[in-house]
């Protein structure tokens, strides 16, 4: 079955730096979204990339989607205190979620 | 308001209760699914109920039984459980699409989840 591998599993990071976190699928994908879940809270959609090489941004947030349509990655550029959470991606029709990153960030 | 609402927000329950958690959506989508959200462990996907078909992780115990009356609700039914069983549980829901032979989804939209401990 398809499995998604998200890496690094914990990311802390000094306030004010970049990061980048990956995706990867053992399968081709048709699409790929990604959600925010914050301490306490639930997964909230981000964004969704169905494109090879789609790049797509949102504030200090930058989504790309490879070429191969095999992996994607998240790459935050200085990083605040509300970055705080875990970032999951989710691949194709029955959404096969990766472990997901948790972001803590320090002040 | 989410759009998806999920009760109760927490639940205690001993090991030979019988109870069930209820999700509705608002949405106006066609698939709904349970997710179950262990400590330092992926989102593990439990069922699916989309496009008239119901779809099940196969590592799930039958004391998990879902119930999918219409689009709109989605239950747990939970009885015999076990300690390992405390986890978060999600509901979400979905517009799914079909082209052929392949489905395409919209973004999940999660509720805010059921804190179980079972006791």
């Amino acid at each position: 079955g398809q499995q998604v591998m998200q890496i690094p599993q914990y990311q802390h990071v000094q306030e004010g730096e970049d990061f980048t976190t990956y995706c990867n699928s053992s399968t081709t994908l048709s699409n790929i979204q990604w959600y925010k879940q914050r301490p306490g809270g639930h997964p909230v959609f981000l964004i969704q990339l169905v494109k090879s090489g789609e790049v797509k941004k949102q504030k200090r947030l930058t989504f790309q989607f490879g070429e191969a349509k095999k992996n994607s990655s998240l790459h935050i550029t200085a990083t605040q205190t509300t970055d705080v959470g875990t970032y999951f991606c989710a691949g194709d029709y029955k959404l096969s979620f990766g472990a997901g990153t948790t972001v803590t960030v320090r002040a | 308001e989410t759009g998806v609402t999920q009760t109760p927000r927490h639940l205690v329950m001993g090991m030979t209760n019988k109870k069930s958690l209820k999700c509705e959506q608002h949405l106006g989508h066609n698939a709904m699914y349970w997710y179950k959200q262990s400590a330092k462990k992926p989102l593990e996907l439990m069922f699916v109920y989309s496009l008239e078909e119901r779809v099940e992780n196969n590592s799930v115990p039958s004391r998990f039984s879902p119930e999918c009356p219409n689009s709109s609700h989605l239950f747990l039914h939970l009885h015999t459980l076990q300690p390992e069983d405390s986890a978060l549980y999600l509901c979400a829901s979905s517009q799914v699409s079909s082209r052929g032979l392949e489905s395409y989804n919209s973004p999940l939209h999660f509720g805010n989840g059921t804190r179980l401990t079972v006791t």
